[in-house]
């Protein structure tokens, strides 16, 4: 059980827009830490996709986003794309360790 | 651009100890990032294991605490993991990777990750 908590799956058609949840607590999120997003595309190692909760790594497309409120964060992604299929996951810090979330595969049907 | 490369063992006996080492290439290792270890067993998510700064000073999942030794060798540029006691459940692809503060503590750079299986 994942102490940030992502939906398992989400699916949008191209040029769809899709978001993707992750839900922590008071702990964490809530606790103002900075939230990062993650892609990971098979056989892969994971790559830097937003950092503190909403800014582009050079070299992202635009067409990625993020936000964050309360406690929780959402990655937003625009005109869906066959490319953009893969692994997504949050990340935080929550009482001295870094924490993921459970993931959330991305399918472009 | 800083790259990272793991080595070590692929295969572990259970009750063994899994030693990787993570060579940094294209800057110092004294530089200002903290050095992870980042775990992920097959089709599940990631999981922190713990971390180094030059310095020494350390931080470790609490849940893997008293298995886990992290270090670092600064004339070879380069940091460590050893796990002791391990299982099945410690088969994963273990990356490393580096973080600071200018990227508001993001993992920035990852190893391209390296495949250990506990196995008899």
């Amino acid at each position: 059980q994942s102490v940030l908590t992502q939906p398992p799956s989400v699916s949008g058609a191209p040029g769809q827009r899709v978001t993707i949840s992750c839900t922590g607590s008071s702990s964490n999120i809530g606790a103002g830490y900075d939230v990062h997003w993650y892609q990971q595309l098979p056989g892969t190692a994971p790559k830097l996709l937003i950092y503190g909760n909403s800014n582009r790594p050079s070299g992202v497309p635009d067409r990625f986003s993020g936000s964050k409120s309360g406690t929780s964060a959402s990655l937003a992604i625009t005109g869906l794309q066959a490319e953009d299929e893969a692994d997504y996951y949050c990340q935080s810090y929550d009482s001295s360790l870094w924490v993921f979330g459970g993931g959330t595969k991305l399918t472009v049907l | 651009q800083v790259q990272l490369q793991e080595s070590g063992p692929g295969l572990v006996k259970p009750s063994g100890t899994l030693s990787l080492t993570c060579a940094v290439s294209g800057g110092s290792i004294s530089s200002s990032n903290w050095w992870s270890w980042v775990r992920q067993p097959p089709g599940k998510g990631l999981e922190w294991i713990g971390e180094i700064y030059h310095s020494g000073s350390t931080n470790y999942n609490p849940s893997l605490k008293s298995r886990v030794t992290i270090s670092v060798d600064k004339s070879k540029n380069q940091f460590s993991l050893k796990l002791s006691s391990v299982t099945a459940a410690d088969t994963a692809v273990y990356y490393c990777a580096k973080y600071s503060s200018s990227w508001y503590n993001a993992f920035d750079i990852w190893g391209q990750g390296t495949m250990v299986t506990v196995s008899s």
